[in-house]
Protein backbone atom coordinates (compact mmCIF):
# COMPACT_ATOMS: atom_id res chain seq x y z
CA UNK A 1 0.00 0.00 0.00
CA UNK A 2 1.46 3.46 -1.12
CA UNK A 3 -0.66 5.62 0.94
CA UNK A 4 -2.28 7.30 -2.03
CA UNK A 5 -5.51 6.60 -2.25
CA UNK A 6 -8.11 7.42 -5.49
CA UNK A 7 -11.81 7.17 -5.84
CA UNK A 8 -13.64 5.92 -7.55
CA UNK A 9 -11.85 2.57 -8.47
CA UNK A 10 -14.59 1.92 -11.74
CA UNK A 11 -16.46 4.71 -13.01
CA UNK A 12 -18.84 3.01 -15.87
CA UNK A 13 -20.14 6.47 -18.14
CA UNK A 14 -21.25 7.18 -21.68
CA UNK A 15 -19.88 9.61 -24.23
CA UNK A 16 -20.24 13.13 -24.13
CA UNK A 17 -20.38 12.95 -20.17
CA UNK A 18 -18.47 14.66 -17.56
CA UNK A 19 -16.74 12.61 -14.66
CA UNK A 20 -14.23 13.69 -11.76
CA UNK A 21 -11.75 11.77 -10.55
CA UNK A 22 -10.14 12.07 -6.98
CA UNK A 23 -7.06 11.28 -5.46
CA UNK A 24 -5.30 12.21 -1.96
CA UNK A 25 -1.62 12.00 -1.86
CA UNK A 26 0.37 10.62 0.95
CA UNK A 27 0.63 11.84 4.10
CA UNK A 28 2.97 15.11 3.44
CA UNK A 29 3.41 14.73 0.35
CA UNK A 30 2.75 18.07 -1.52
CA UNK A 31 2.99 17.29 -5.15
CA UNK A 32 0.34 15.26 -6.93
CA UNK A 33 0.72 14.07 -11.01
CA UNK A 34 -1.86 12.57 -13.09
CA UNK A 35 -1.00 9.77 -15.44
CA UNK A 36 -2.95 7.74 -18.44
CA UNK A 37 -2.59 4.02 -19.35
CA UNK A 38 -4.03 3.18 -22.51
CA UNK A 39 -3.57 0.03 -24.66
CA UNK A 40 -2.32 2.21 -27.77
CA UNK A 41 -0.54 5.08 -25.75
CA UNK A 42 0.96 2.93 -22.60
CA UNK A 43 2.01 5.18 -19.39
CA UNK A 44 1.23 8.92 -20.03
CA UNK A 45 2.09 12.02 -18.06
CA UNK A 46 -0.74 14.15 -18.05
CA UNK A 47 -0.24 17.21 -15.42
CA UNK A 48 1.46 18.03 -12.15
CA UNK A 49 0.25 20.09 -9.13
CA UNK A 50 2.65 21.03 -6.22
CA UNK A 51 1.24 22.51 -2.88
CA UNK A 52 -1.87 23.71 -4.97
CA UNK A 53 -0.27 25.07 -8.05
CA UNK A 54 -0.39 24.04 -11.83
CA UNK A 55 3.40 22.71 -12.36
CA UNK A 56 3.93 21.11 -15.01
CA UNK A 57 1.67 19.96 -17.89
CA UNK A 58 2.42 16.81 -20.70
CA UNK A 59 -0.13 15.29 -23.02
CA UNK A 60 -3.67 16.34 -21.36
CA UNK A 61 -6.22 17.18 -23.77
CA UNK A 62 -8.10 20.64 -23.19
CA UNK A 63 -11.27 18.54 -22.22
CA UNK A 64 -9.34 17.70 -19.10
CA UNK A 65 -8.67 19.62 -16.25
CA UNK A 66 -7.29 19.44 -13.06
CA UNK A 67 -7.50 21.29 -9.83
CA UNK A 68 -5.59 20.02 -6.00
CA UNK A 69 -7.24 21.88 -3.13
CA UNK A 70 -5.85 23.66 0.12
CA UNK A 71 -6.16 19.68 2.07
CA UNK A 72 -3.97 18.48 -0.60
CA UNK A 73 -5.92 16.24 -2.32
CA UNK A 74 -6.78 16.16 -6.59
CA UNK A 75 -9.44 15.92 -8.31
CA UNK A 76 -9.21 15.50 -12.76
CA UNK A 77 -12.15 16.20 -14.17
CA UNK A 78 -12.98 14.89 -18.30
CA UNK A 79 -15.45 16.20 -19.88
CA UNK A 80 -17.08 15.78 -23.54
CA UNK A 81 -16.02 12.02 -22.73
CA UNK A 82 -15.06 9.64 -26.17
CA UNK A 83 -14.66 6.08 -26.39
CA UNK A 84 -10.50 6.97 -26.76
CA UNK A 85 -10.81 8.13 -22.96
CA UNK A 86 -11.21 5.20 -21.85
CA UNK A 87 -8.11 4.17 -19.07
CA UNK A 88 -6.80 3.32 -16.47
CA UNK A 89 -5.88 6.61 -14.93
CA UNK A 90 -3.58 6.98 -11.58
CA UNK A 91 -2.48 9.51 -9.36
CA UNK A 92 0.64 9.65 -7.73
CA UNK A 93 2.73 11.83 -5.08
CA UNK A 94 5.97 13.07 -4.16
CA UNK A 95 7.42 15.16 -1.07
CA UNK A 96 8.93 17.90 -3.45
CA UNK A 97 8.02 19.07 -6.84
CA UNK A 98 11.04 16.77 -7.93
CA UNK A 99 14.18 18.29 -6.95
CA UNK A 100 16.87 17.17 -9.74
CA UNK A 101 14.73 14.10 -10.93
CA UNK A 102 15.75 12.54 -7.43
CA UNK A 103 12.23 12.35 -5.98
CA UNK A 104 10.19 9.31 -5.93
CA UNK A 105 6.56 9.68 -7.25
CA UNK A 106 4.23 6.68 -5.48
CA UNK A 107 0.85 5.13 -7.63
CA UNK A 108 -1.89 4.94 -6.19
CA UNK A 109 -4.09 2.02 -7.36
CA UNK A 110 -5.87 3.69 -10.43
CA UNK A 111 -9.53 4.66 -11.45
CA UNK A 112 -10.50 2.72 -14.51
CA UNK A 113 -12.82 5.11 -16.48
CA UNK A 114 -14.83 2.78 -19.39
CA UNK A 115 -16.67 5.03 -22.10
CA UNK A 116 -19.73 3.67 -23.43
CA UNK B 1 14.41 14.38 -24.90
CA UNK B 2 14.91 11.84 -22.18
CA UNK B 3 13.09 8.31 -23.02
CA UNK B 4 13.59 4.81 -22.77
CA UNK B 5 13.65 1.94 -24.56
CA UNK B 6 12.68 -1.49 -23.43
CA UNK B 7 13.99 -3.55 -25.80
CA UNK B 8 11.39 -7.01 -24.97
CA UNK B 9 8.00 -6.99 -24.81
CA UNK B 10 7.65 -9.97 -23.51
CA UNK B 11 10.06 -12.07 -21.32
CA UNK B 12 9.51 -16.00 -20.16
CA UNK B 13 11.30 -17.56 -17.84
CA UNK B 14 11.05 -21.22 -15.23
CA UNK B 15 11.23 -21.05 -11.74
CA UNK B 16 14.11 -20.52 -10.18
CA UNK B 17 15.84 -19.01 -13.75
CA UNK B 18 17.72 -15.91 -13.53
CA UNK B 19 15.91 -12.53 -14.89
CA UNK B 20 16.94 -10.23 -17.01
CA UNK B 21 14.73 -7.30 -18.73
CA UNK B 22 16.48 -4.98 -20.95
CA UNK B 23 16.81 -1.08 -21.08
CA UNK B 24 18.12 1.53 -22.94
CA UNK B 25 17.80 5.08 -21.94
CA UNK B 26 18.31 8.18 -24.06
CA UNK B 27 19.31 11.21 -22.29
CA UNK B 28 20.89 14.83 -22.81
CA UNK B 29 22.17 14.00 -19.21
CA UNK B 30 23.02 12.15 -16.10
CA UNK B 31 19.36 10.73 -15.95
CA UNK B 32 17.65 9.66 -12.92
CA UNK B 33 16.20 6.08 -13.85
CA UNK B 34 13.65 3.90 -12.20
CA UNK B 35 12.01 0.46 -12.46
CA UNK B 36 8.12 -0.01 -11.66
CA UNK B 37 6.60 -2.94 -11.30
CA UNK B 38 2.61 -3.94 -11.90
CA UNK B 39 0.79 -6.87 -11.07
CA UNK B 40 -2.44 -7.46 -12.90
CA UNK B 41 -5.41 -5.23 -11.58
CA UNK B 42 -2.62 -3.21 -9.01
CA UNK B 43 -1.12 0.01 -9.08
CA UNK B 44 2.49 0.69 -10.17
CA UNK B 45 5.50 -0.13 -7.45
CA UNK B 46 8.81 1.13 -7.32
CA UNK B 47 11.37 -1.38 -7.23
CA UNK B 48 14.69 0.74 -7.43
CA UNK B 49 15.59 4.14 -8.43
CA UNK B 50 18.80 5.19 -9.86
CA UNK B 51 20.21 8.82 -8.87
CA UNK B 52 24.08 8.80 -9.67
CA UNK B 53 25.15 7.70 -6.12
CA UNK B 54 25.97 4.26 -7.04
CA UNK B 55 25.56 2.24 -10.70
CA UNK B 56 24.13 -1.05 -9.22
CA UNK B 57 20.77 -0.47 -7.68
CA UNK B 58 19.93 -2.74 -5.62
CA UNK B 59 15.89 -2.88 -4.74
CA UNK B 60 13.13 -4.91 -3.14
CA UNK B 61 12.54 -8.70 -3.53
CA UNK B 62 15.76 -9.44 -4.76
CA UNK B 63 15.94 -7.30 -7.89
CA UNK B 64 18.68 -5.20 -8.87
CA UNK B 65 20.01 -2.88 -12.13
CA UNK B 66 23.10 -1.46 -13.45
CA UNK B 67 23.38 1.60 -14.48
CA UNK B 68 26.05 1.57 -17.68
CA UNK B 69 26.62 4.94 -19.52
CA UNK B 70 28.61 3.91 -21.97
CA UNK B 71 26.06 1.40 -22.64
CA UNK B 72 23.30 4.09 -22.15
CA UNK B 73 21.55 0.88 -20.00
CA UNK B 74 19.68 0.42 -17.04
CA UNK B 75 18.95 -3.59 -17.00
CA UNK B 76 16.98 -5.38 -14.45
CA UNK B 77 18.38 -8.34 -12.98
CA UNK B 78 17.46 -11.30 -10.72
CA UNK B 79 19.34 -14.10 -9.98
CA UNK B 80 16.56 -16.53 -9.33
CA UNK B 81 12.44 -16.03 -10.65
CA UNK B 82 9.81 -16.58 -8.38
CA UNK B 83 6.18 -17.15 -9.44
CA UNK B 84 5.29 -14.01 -7.69
CA UNK B 85 7.28 -11.86 -10.30
CA UNK B 86 5.48 -12.40 -13.17
CA UNK B 87 4.04 -8.86 -13.68
CA UNK B 88 4.28 -5.97 -16.02
CA UNK B 89 7.57 -3.91 -15.49
CA UNK B 90 8.18 -0.26 -16.47
CA UNK B 91 11.35 1.53 -17.17
CA UNK B 92 11.13 4.90 -16.15
CA UNK B 93 13.00 8.27 -16.87
CA UNK B 94 12.35 11.52 -14.89
CA UNK B 95 12.27 14.33 -17.14
CA UNK B 96 12.81 17.52 -16.13
CA UNK B 97 12.71 16.25 -12.44
CA UNK B 98 9.01 16.18 -12.07
CA UNK B 99 7.34 14.06 -15.38
CA UNK B 100 8.18 10.48 -15.20
CA UNK B 101 8.66 8.99 -19.16
CA UNK B 102 7.46 5.49 -19.08
CA UNK B 103 9.09 2.45 -21.85
CA UNK B 104 6.33 0.60 -22.97
CA UNK B 105 6.60 -2.20 -20.39
CA UNK B 106 8.09 -5.98 -20.59
CA UNK B 107 5.58 -8.31 -19.53
CA UNK B 108 7.15 -10.97 -17.57
CA UNK B 109 6.11 -14.97 -17.19
CA UNK B 110 7.63 -16.96 -14.54
CA UNK B 111 6.72 -20.64 -15.43
CA UNK B 112 7.16 -23.93 -12.68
Amino acid sequence: DSGVTQTPKHLITATGQRVTLRCSPRSGDLSVYWYQQSLDQGLQFLIQYYNGEERAKGNILERFSAQQFPDLHSELNLSSLELGDSALYFCASSTVPGTGGTDTQYFGPGTRLTVL
Amino acid sequence: AQSVTQLDSHVSVSEGTPVLLRCNYSSSYSPSLFWYVQHPNKGLQLLLKYTSAATLVKGINGFEAEFKKSETSFHLTKPSAHMSDAAEYFCVVSVSGYALNFGKGTSLLVTP
